[in-house]
């Protein structure tokens, strides 16, 4: 069974330019999260997406990232335009019962 | 809301000596509890978690964790530490009805030769 995939690894975009991450989760899984790591802090809840509708996104920080899950299958989280103090590791987890989250590798986002 | 500290940031031992990394939480609900390692350019894995019943938990590496209600902690220890070890540990903290994860700051275990 595949895991959780996240693309790209790295991406490294100027202040102001816009950036997408893509998460694929676990096939089956109807629960997909988005969790951010800003500077070695704690990893922080961003949303919650059960199938493509939005579940919980109390954690979005503000407008400039929009979230998106077509068909309940593959998300996307856009950051436009992006600032410097988005630079940090994204991480995305499904889950099929809600109480075991599978995390993805990451992808590591520097603004500069 | 919930919170979960992560005592130490960082715990230098070395090989074949116990370890604990310190976790305590807050809530005012009931939670489940979850111990994450992330290795050295992976991502995320679950070591152990705790739902219900018995207070100890484990993992198929050898590590442990127990959780205390009336100490609000759910500390994970592992008898002798291997070098492969080495890795940054995350305490985390839901609901029981499975929504978001409340992490700690994470603890980073170096086991030294």
């Amino acid at each position: 069974e595949a895991g959780v995939t996240q693309f790209p690894s790295h991406s490294v975009i100027e202040k102001g330019q816009t950036v997408t991450l893509r998460c694929d989760p676990i096939s089956g899984h109807d629960n997909l999260y988005w969790y951010r790591r800003v500077m070695g802090k704690e990893i922080k809840f961003l949303l919650h997406f059960v199938k493509e509708s939005k579940q919980d996104e109390s954690g979005m920080p503000n407008n400039r990232f929009l979230a998106e899950r077509t068909g309940g299958t593959y998300s996307t989280l856009k950051v436009q335009p992006a600032e410097l103090e988005d630079s940090g590791v994204y991480f995305c987890a499904s889950s099929q019962d809600t109480v075991e989250q599978y995390f993805g590798p990451g992808t590591r986002l520097t603004v500069t | 809301a919930q919170s979960v500290t992560q005592l130490d940031s960082q715990v230098p031992v070395f090989e074949e000596a116990p370890v604990e990394l310190r976790c305590n939480y807050s809530s005012s609900v009931s939670v489940y509890l979850f111990w994450y390692v992330q290795y050295p350019n992976q991502g995320l894995q679950l070591l152990l978690k705790y739902l219900s019943g018995s207070t100890l938990v484990e993992s198929i590496n050898g590590f442990e964790a127990e959780f205390n209600k009336s100490q609000t902690s759910f500390h994970l220890r592992k008898p002798s530490v291997h070098i492969s070890d080495t890795a940054e540990y995350f305490c985390a903290v839901s609901d029981p009805y499975g929504n978001k994860l409340v992490f700690g700051a994470g603890t980073i275990l170096r086991v030294k030769s």
